[in-house]
């Protein structure tokens, strides 16, 4: 899988919006980017995720760029609950047992 | 829709006795099924992949013998760590995909904690 690059950390207040950076230039044409969230001591939860146009969904939105090289995850309005790590992870969906390879992720505090 | 269950939650052993982890999907069968293992302040790595009624295929440098996947039916997995010492200790994941059309998603259990003293 291609690789993706995060900031290793971000802070946001709560009910501000938040973006999220993700880097993929090394991205195929056959790549869905993901985003996971792994709250402390829980198993990752799905987010979102999209191939070329922007996505909303109740959770949050995916902004992709037009050449794909990056993208930008948007939580709307940041809540306490919203603080965990956020991985963004590309997904070739054409291999029968693709799989999400997860790198370190970009660490989200929220102050109240 | 779309959870996924383990059990235990967490688990205490001694050092040389095994510990089997079970996942299933609950309201979903689930194709393929993926277990994860998790050390402190690190990323989740993947151990190995299942697919219902075939062998598991192992990451690099995961031993299978130790780490014995079974994926016995569409719903359940159950990953057993033979012969655990302290250095197994770790954040066990397991991870299902639903098959028919929902191929690009996958669902994450909770997370087994493992204590080998």
């Amino acid at each position: 899988d291609a690789k993706t690059t995060q900031p290793n950390s971000m802070e946001s207040n709560e009910e501000e919006p938040v973006h999220l950076p993700c880097n993929h230039s090394t991205i195929s044409g056959t790549d869905y980017i993901h985003w996971y969230r792994q709250l402390p001591s829980q198993g990752p939860e799905y987010v979102i995720h999209g191939l070329t146009s922007n996505v909303n969904n109740r959770m949050a939105s995916l902004a992709i760029a037009e050449d794909r090289k990056s993208s930008t995850l948007i939580l709307h309005r940041a809540t306490l609950r919203d603080a965990a790590v956020y991985y963004c992870i590309l997904r070739d969906v054409t291999g029968a047992n693709s799989k999400l390879t997860f790198g370190k992720g970009i660490t989200l505090s929220v102050r109240p | 829709g779309a959870v996924v269950s383990q059990h235990p939650s967490w688990v205490i052993c001694k050092s040389g006795t095994s510990v089997k982890i079970e996942c299933r999907s609950l309201d979903f069968q689930a194709t393929t099924m993926f277990w994860y293992r998790q050390f402190p302040k690190q990323s989740l790595m993947l151990m190995a992949t299942s697919n219902e009624g075939s062998k598991a295929t192992y990451e690099q440098g995961v031993e299978k013998d130790k780490f014995l996947i079974n994926h016995a039916s569409l719903t359940l997995s159950t990953l057993t760590v033979t012969s655990a010492h302290p250095e197994d200790s770790s954040f066990y994941i397991c991870s299902a995909r639903p098959g028919m059309g929902r191929q690009d998603t996958q669902y994450f259990g909770p997370g087994t904690r493992l204590t080998v003293l």
